[in-house]
C-alpha cells in the first residue's frame, strides 16, 4: 500500500465560496481518482485525474464545478467551486499504485460542510 | 460494473459469531471484486479482494467467495470482534476498466 494524505481534513465553508482539496501520495502511482461520499451514502466517482491533461469526468460532474489538477504523478487537487449546502460531503482521493492494476487505495477524506 | 447490490444494509452479531455480507453484480465482464472497511471519520480501507479466476480467498478471519455463474460474491468474517464494527463496501470493475462500482454498504455492529 502507500501513505495517502489529504488536506484539509475538514472544513466549514460559506455558500458561494470555493475550496481546494489536496491529495499527496508517497509512492509512484499510475492512476488518481476523486470520489464524493454524501452523508450515509456510498462512493461516487467524480473524475479521473490525468497527469498533464484535463481530467476525465463522470456523468453528472463538470469541470466548471469540480476543476482538477494533477501536475505530477503523486499530487492532485480538487476544487469545489461556488459551493452550496448540497456540496456538503466527504471528498476522497484514491490511487492505483504502479504494479497493482485495478487495486485502489483511499486517502482519509476531506469532510466538507457548506453553510 | 454497471450495478452492484449489497445486502444486508445493517447487520448485528454477537462477538465471536460469524458475519456474512453478500453482493450481486450485473456486468458479466466484471473481473475484480474488492471489499473495503470504513470506520467512522476515516477513508475506506481495502481489506481483501478477489479476481474472477479464483473462487475463494482467505486472509486470517476474513474470506471472500465468488460465484461467477450466479454473479455474486460474499465477505465472510469469522470470530467477530468489536473492532470489526464498521461500514463495509463491496465493489466491482470490468475487464480493462479502472472504474469501481460500489455497493451501498453494510453497517456491521459487533456486540460485546
Amino acid at each position: 500500500s502507500a501513505v495517502i494524505s489529504q488536506k484539509p481534513s475538514r472544513d466549514i465553508c460559506q455558500r458561494g465560496t470555493s475550496l481546494t482539496i489536496q491529495c499527496q501520495v508517497d509512492s509512484q502511482v499510475t492512476m488518481m481518482f476523486w470520489y464524493r461520499q454524501q452523508p450515509g451514502q456510498s462512493l461516487t466517482l467524480i473524475a479521473t485525474a490525468n497527469q498533464g491533461s484535463e481530467a476525465t469526468y463522470e456523468s453528472g460532474f463538470v469541470i466548471d464545478k469540480f476543476p482538477i489538477s494533477r501536475p505530477n504523478l503523486t499530487f492532485s487537487t480538487l476544487t469545489v467551486s461556488n459551493m452550496s449546502p448540497e456540496d456538503s460531503s466527504i471528498y476522497l482521493c484514491s490511487v492505483e499504485l504502479a504494479g497493482a492494476t485495478d487495486t485502489q487505495y483511499f486517502g482519509p477524506g476531506t469532510r466538507l460542510t457548506v453553510l | 460494473g454497471e450495478n452492484v447490490e449489497q445486502h444486508p444494509s445493517t447487520l448485528s452479531v454477537q462477538e465471536g459469531d460469524s458475519a456474512v455480507i453478500k453482493c450481486t453484480y450485473s456486468d458479466s465482464a466484471s473481473n475484480y471484486f474488492p471489499w473495503y472497511k470504513q470506520e467512522l471519520g476515516k477513508g475506506p480501507q481495502l481489506i481483501i479482494d478477489i479476481r474472477s479466476n479464483v473462487g475463494e480467498k482467505k486472509d486470517q478471519r476474513i474470506a471472500v467467495t465468488l460465484n461467477k455463474t450466479a454473479k455474486h460474491f460474499s465477505l465472510h468474517i469469522t470470530e467477530t470482534q468489536p473492532e470489526d464494527s464498521a461500514v463495509y463496501f463491496c465493489a466491482d470493475s470490468g475487464a480493462g476498466s479502472y472504474q469501481l462500482t460500489f455497493g451501498k454498504g453494510t453497517k456491521l455492529s459487533v456486540i460485546p
